[in-house]
């Protein structure tokens, strides 16, 4: 089946410490997301990218860190950096090359810093 | 900066009703997408509107994109219990790179029976 997955599902990390999420896909798309949804709220951009070995900063990029090595696979680091890192974190990809293109979610992955 | 908002951000409706939610931007947009999220879900794509003015149905939503492509709604016919979730619309700004959407933040929508 193709689809988008992430994992895992849930993740509790001790404060100070790095966690990094998986998101891969195989729908052949060229474009990948990571969104933060915190709980009541919208979606906000945190990195994405357009082509392999390349990505750009989303609103909130301060504290993660992203890479893009191969197409399918677009894995986001939650650093000690960030502040408040507890949230809902959603990756998406889609086609690229025009702006009119939908984006597939993936599960999502609930991160808790105790 | 671009922004999107979304009114109202909650919605009771009684289970049979109509009703509307509505998205307008700071800026211009090319194209405007509606997603909905079901409790514990992730979004998944409703509808892409890219022309000024343009009205699309599906089933009992309908779909308007505002004449200066700068607002949109999202109107709910006969509401069904199945109706519950968050409704989101995410909007590409004319200025913005690639196909960064700006998202809204969204309408919770509680179906009474």
């Amino acid at each position: 089946d193709g689809g988008i997955t992430q994992s895992p599902k849930y993740l509790f990390r001790k404060e100070g410490q790095n966690v990094t999420l998986s998101c891969e896909q195989n729908l052949n798309h060229d474009a990948m997301y990571w969104y933060r949804q915190d709980p009541g709220q919208g979606l906000r951009l945190i990195y994405y990218s357009q082509i392999v070995n390349d990505f750009q900063k989303g609103d909130i990029a301060e504290g993660y860190s992203v890479s893009r090595e191969k197409k399918e696979s677009f894995p986001l680091t939650v650093t000690s950096a960030q502040k408040n890192p507890t949230a809902f974190y959603l990756c998406a990809s889609s086609f690229s090359g025009s702006s009119y293109n939908e984006q597939f979610f993936g599960p999502g992955t609930r991160l808790t810093v105790l | 900066g671009q922004q999107v908002m979304q009114i109202p951000q909650y919605q009771h409706v009684q289970e049979g009703e109509d009703f509307t939610t509505y998205c307008n931007s700071s800026t211009t947009l090319s194209n405007i997408q509606w997603y909905k999220q079901r409790p514990g879900g992730h979004p998944v794509f409703l509808i892409q509107l890219v022309k000024s003015g343009e009205v699309k149905k599906q089933k009992r939503l309908t779909f308007q994109f505002g004449e200066a492509k700068k607002n949109s709604s999202l109107h709910i016919t006969a509401t069904q219990t199945t109706d519950v979730g968050t409704y989101f619309c995410a909007g590409v700004h004319r200025q913005a790179a690639g196909n960064k959407l700006t998202f809204g933040g969204g309408t919770r929508v509680l179906v009474k029976p």
